[in-house]
């Protein structure tokens, strides 16, 4: 069955660091990018960024940048998202999302987010 | 990079269409037609029913459609049924190789 398969919750202290897993199952992690989007208690989706898991090569959005570091281990087909310096703000439910990309020598390209996680819900607290 | 904008809330009766705007710029929306939109149920996960403007993935009904003009993409429900109350949000390609979503819409069915 394919599937993305999440870590459990986390309960942090402002100023900690988070590590959040998403695994694999059903499909070569390598073949896809994977997205981290996260999801504020009554908020909107927000992108976090995405890795390349064949090159490790990554891409952050520019609110996130000095303190998202994403990374994954092929070896075990799992995608991590770590988040430092933790606030009250970040509170949030972090999922892990499959990006499906295509293009054709005939010009039909596509992209979108087909797989998902179930989310982890991260409680920063003191 | 800033959220794409989406009205707050729409409401609909059951068998009525709704239709839910997506702005952005051309920088995004206006750009490329890398235009998706979720469905997200209470407590759980963002379900695709959109893609590329205006592809429904396989099992999805035929009653969401997608179109895009200039820098606004719209997604719309006909023949509205209860199982659809939902929040809805747009997502889209953007420049940089960067991704932004819309605020998101509550979709109410009176």
């Amino acid at each position: 069955q394919v599937q993305l398969v999440q870590s459990g919750a986390e309960v942090k202290k402002p100023g900690a660091s988070v590590k959040v897993s998403c695994k694999a199952s059903g499909y070569t992690l390598t073949g896809y990018y994977m997205h981290w989007v996260r999801q504020a208690p009554g908020q909107g989706l927000e992108w976090m960024g995405w890795i390349n898991p064949n090159s490790g090569g990554t891409n952050y959005a520019q609110k996130f940048r000095d303190r998202v570091t994403m990374a994954r281990d092929t070896s075990i087909s799992t995608a991590y998202m770590e988040l430092t310096r933790l606030r009250s703000d970040d509170t949030a439910v972090y999922y892990c999302a499959r990006e499906i990309t295509y293009f054709d020598s005939s010009g039909y390209t596509t992209r979108y987010f087909d797989l998902w996680g179930r989310g982890t819900l991260v409680t920063v607290s003191s | 990079q800033s959220a794409l904008t989406q009205p707050a809330s729409v409401s609909g009766s059951p068998g009525q269409s709704i239709t839910i705007s997506c702005t952005g710029t051309s920088n995004d929306v206006g750009g490329y037609n890398y235009v998706s939109w979720f469905q997200q149920l209470p407590g759980k996960a963002p379900k695709l029913v959109i893609f590329d403007v205006r592809n429904r993935p396989s099992g999805v009904s035929s009653r969401f459609s997608g179109s895009k003009s200039g820098n606004t993409a719209s997604l719309t429900i006909s023949g509205l049924q209860a199982e659809d109350e939902a929040d809805y949000y747009c997502n889209s390609y953007s420049s940089s190789s960067s991704w932004v979503f819309g605020g998101g819409t509550k979709l109410t069915v009176l």
